[in-house]
């Protein structure tokens, strides 16, 4: 089945850092990705639509200066936290559609700002 | 009204039983519905799709209610695998990108 691989699994930064995500579909091109956060017992929150060799869309309420998208191939988006806060600490998800419809999650990046 | 609303449970159980989770969505153009399972933190994976007809897959069964816009989700005979979060996805029509409820956490126990 489709792969969507995402790395770092788990990253531990100081306030003020970046740090950058990754997400590759591994056996399918996505022109389009999800990038999702979750907080605890929280449900996933969109942030952004990423598109391939165009600009994200960002949903209302995210910074798009903070929360940096790039997605530079048809099977590459990285989604970079800049000057990162504690209250940016999360779980953050991509997801790719492989086929109409079906949207297949990468493992996710639990992120911790200390 | 939130898009997507689910009861969050948790939803405690024997194994053995059974039990059945709803979910409602508030857009009335929305298309494509969809269960998924998300166990502790961990990427939510695809349980199956919700069909207008209705659709079974092994002990899940998924139906969906246009008139009352409401999908449910019916698990059998419970195992102490079901353990998880189920997440309700709704996707409106026209436009891809989907809804995700906030979750139905399910316990099964000894």
């Amino acid at each position: 089945g489709a792969v969507v691989s995402q790395h770092p699994s788990r990253v531990i930064c100081k306030s003020g850092t970046s740090v950058k995500i990754e997400c590759r579909s591994l056996d399918f091109q996505a022109t389009t990705m999800f990038w999702y956060r979750q907080f605890p017992k929280q449900s996933l929150m969109l942030m952004a639509t990423s598109n391939e060799g165009s600009k994200a869309t960002y949903e209302q309420g995210v910074e798009k200066d903070k929360f940096l998208i790039n997605h530079a191939s048809l099977t590459l988006s990285t989604l970079t936290v800049t000057s990162a806060h504690p209250e940016d600490s999360s779980f953050y998800i991509c997801s790719a559609p492989p086929e109409a419809n079906v949207l297949t999650f990468g493992a996710g990046s639990r992120l911790t700002v200390l | 009204r939130k898009e997507v609303e689910q009861d969050p449970g948790p939803f405690n159980v024997p194994e053995g039983a059974t039990v059945a989770f709803n979910c409602t969505y508030s857009n009335s153009a929305s298309q494509s519905f969809f269960w998924y399972r998300q166990d502790c933190r961990k990427e939510p994976k695809l349980l199956m799709s919700v069909y207008s007809s209705g659709n079974e897959d092994g002990r899940f069964t998924a139906q969906l209610n246009r008139a009352s816009q409401y999908i449910s989700l019916l698990i059998r005979d419970s195992k102490l695998s079901d353990s998880a979060t189920y997440l309700c996805v709704v996707s409106p029509g026209g436009s891809y990108i989907p809804t995700f409820g906030r979750g139905t956490s399910l316990i099964v126990h000894p």
